[in-house]
Formats: C-alpha cells, sequence, structure tokens
C-alpha cells in the first residue's frame, strides 16, 4: 500500500528550539492530518486541515495544507522535553474514509 | 469519553500459531479499523468496517488474515497461521464519519504488540 513521504526522518534538537517537518504524496489528498504517537501507545490526534491553503495552529503547532493537496507541512515552536515522540502525518482522499499515514519523524529534545 | 479499548497489550507466539486480537471501539463510532504497524513504518490499513459491513479489505491477506464485526460493535482480528514478519503492532481505531463531511479522525487504541517466534 502507498506511504507518504516524511522528512526529516529523525530530529534532535536542543529543548526551546524550533521544528519543521513534511509531508508529501504523490496522490492528491481532501483532508490531512498530524499525529503524534508516543512508545506502547496508539497515534493520537494533533491538527485536521480540511482546505488547501489553511493554515491552522493548536498551541504551539502549527500545521498547513499545501496548495497542491500533494502536501503539508508541520511545526512546532518553542519545543519541550514533553514534544518526543514520532510525528505521523495522514492523508485522505476523496470519499474514502481510510488514512494513508506518512512514515514519520522520529523527534527528540535534549535539554 | 471512554477510548478504544484493545487486548490483549501484548502475545507472543510461535511461527505457525494462531493468535486472536480484540477491539471494543468508542460507543456510537459506526466506524472501524484495524492497522498494522511494522516497527519503523507508519500504520498501514488492514481492513474497515461500516457498522457489521466490510468497506475495504484490499490490504488484508486473506490467506491468513480475518477480521469480524458481527453484531457493527465489538471486533476481532485473527491471524492463522502466523508468519514472523507479522510481528507488529495491530491497532484498532474508530470513528463517527458520516459521507464525507468534516471530521476530526480517528480515535486509535493503544494497539496490541505481536511477537512471532
Amino acid at each position: 500500500g502507498q506511504q507518504l513521504n516524511q522528512s526529516p526522518q529523525s530530529m534532535f534538537i536542543q529543548e526551546g528550539e524550533d521544528v519543521s517537518m513534511n509531508c508529501t504524496s504523490s496522490s492528491i489528498f481532501n483532508t490531512w492530518l498530524w499525529y503524534k504517537q508516543d512508545p506502547g501507545e496508539g497515534p493520537v490526534l494533533l491538527i485536521a486541515l480540511y482546505k488547501a491553503g489553511e493554515l491552522t495552529s493548536n498551541g504551539r503547532l502549527t500545521a498547513q495544507f499545501g496548495i497542491t493537496r500533494k502536501d503539508s507541512f508541520l511545526n512546532i515552536s518553542a519545543s519541550i522535553p514533553s514534544d518526543v515522540g514520532i510525528y505521523f502525518c495522514a492523508g485522505r482522499g476523496g470519499t474514502a474514509s481510510k488514512l494513508t499515514f506518512g512514515t514519520g519523524t522520529r523527534l527528540q529534545v535534549t535539554l | 469519553e471512554a477510548g478504544v479499548a484493545q487486548s490483549p497489550r501484548y502475545k507472543i507466539i510461535e511461527k505457525r500459531q494462531s493468535v486472536a486480537f480484540w477491539c471494543n471501539p468508542i460507543s456510537g463510532h459506526a466506524t472501524l479499523y484495524w492497522y498494522q504497524q511494522i516497527l519503523g513504518q507508519g500504520p498501514k490499513l488492514l481492513i474497515q468496517f461500516q457498522n457489521n459491513g466490510v468497506v475495504d479489505d484490499s490490504q488484508l491477506p486473506k490467506d491468513r488474515f480475518s477480521a469480524e464485526r458481527l453484531k457493527g460493535v465489538d471486533s476481532t482480528l485473527k491471524i492463522q497461521p502466523a508468519k514472523l514478519e507479522d510481528s507488529a503492532v495491530y491497532l484498532c481505531a474508530s470513528s463517527s464519519l458520516v459521507g464525507t463531511g468534516q471530521s476530526s479522525g480517528y480515535t486509535f487504541g493503544s494497539g496490541t504488540r505481536l511477537t512471532v517466534v
């Protein structure tokens, strides 16, 4: 099955730094979602995007739905230790409700 | 509201044995999904139910995997016989999606970690 490409694959940053990650697809999606997964847990929804060009924030997180509908970006400002985890993008297209997930970005935050 | 419940949390079996996983979705969620997440990868859809009917099972290895949701609530996923490459986390998710309207996305359970030795 198709998977979306996320970059970077992993990041090591210092507390307080800003983080940017992106997700690209060969297919157009109507909805983009960003999830965070902690060890031993299922993914938890962070932000949902429904329109091309949309920019949405959730606290220190900001995500954008790319104009081409083939990409999305997630920014985390002023990172803190609890931001550690794996971040997944997911896309949904057409009338289908299934999600196609990205390959994940592993974030490590050092003090 | 209560989340998506899954059991067991962990399972270790030998290859060629059978195993079953259970999922109880959020109350009222008509759509239930089973995903397979291999270590280091994103989740991959195995099967999607709408109430007790299968919507999409195109990625389910039907020679060894089966799933059912008989009463449109709980669901079980079975593997028989298991192979080494089936080692993964099996995630259940549910949603209240209706048509193509906006949704806040799925709610995932904590998953069942399967190790096949």
